[in-house]
């Protein structure tokens, strides 16, 4: 069955450092998203992206996220300075153009120290 | 999109059927019942989908009211690894559009042995 993959599936990283999770969404999907999940909380919306733009992003997705997908394969979250409160799961996701699901990676657990 | 009500746990013994209600009293003619899956921390994974008909796959079963406004996921013959986070969403039809999915607070089902 085809898989969304996410790269890597852990990243510590010092405050106000870069980071970028890596996804590759399932090849004839169109539409894809990430989403992030703090510990012991909801899985909350960041942001989705379809024919190589931003269609709908959430507060939380402000001027320090950027999202590219650089060779239309590999779908990517981008983080400029991260600060402690971003340390969660970030799972990317991806659907075909119908109303069937959506796939979800397994996750990114981004811990920012 | 219409809001949902899901009890905060449940309980099943293994092997017995796993009957998971959400309640989307606003719910509106073009929207969909999704339900999805998160099994500790994992990304969530789509169970199924409908939209007035009663739907069923080789996961689950999904039972809608004539009324619309209400679901039941039916798992069933429950195992321990269907111990999850189950989530009820209600999205419009989306079909042509990047619309995200809005994830509640789910229902903790615990399948014991």
């Amino acid at each position: 069955e085809p898989e969304v993959t996410q790269t890597p599936s852990h990243q510590v990283t010092q405050m106000g450092q870069e980071v970028i999770l890596r996804c590759v969404p399932i090849s004839n999907h169109l539409y894809f998203y990430w989403y992030r999940q703090i510990l012991g909380q909801k899985v909350e919306f960041l942001v989705s992206f379809y024919n190589n733009e931003i269609s709908e992003k959430s507060e939380i997705f402000d001027d320090q996220f950027s999202v590219e997908r650089p060779d239309g394969s590999n779908f990517t979250l981008k983080i400029r300075s991260t600060k402690l409160e971003d340390s969660a799961m970030y799972f990317c996701a991806s659907r075909d153009q119908g109303d069937g699901g959506y796939t979800f990676g397994s996750g990114t657990r981004l811990t920012v120290v | 999109d219409a809001k949902t009500t899901q009890p905060p746990s449940m309980d099943c013994a293994e092997g017995r059927a796993a009957n998971l209600p959400c309640n989307h009293s606003t719910i509106s003619g073009n929207e969909y019942v999704y339900w999805y899956r998160q099994i500790h921390s994992q990304g969530p994974q789509y169970i199924i989908h409908g939209l007035k008909n009663n739907e069923t796959n080789e996961m689950a079963s999904l039972i809608i009211t004539e009324d619309r406004k209400s679901s039941t996921l039916i798992l069933p013959h429950a195992t321990l690894r269907d111990t999850a986070v189950y989530y009820c969403i209600v999205r419009p039809r989306a079909t042509g559009s990047a619309r995200q999915l809005t994830f509640g607070s789910g229902t903790q089902l615990t399948v014991l042995p």
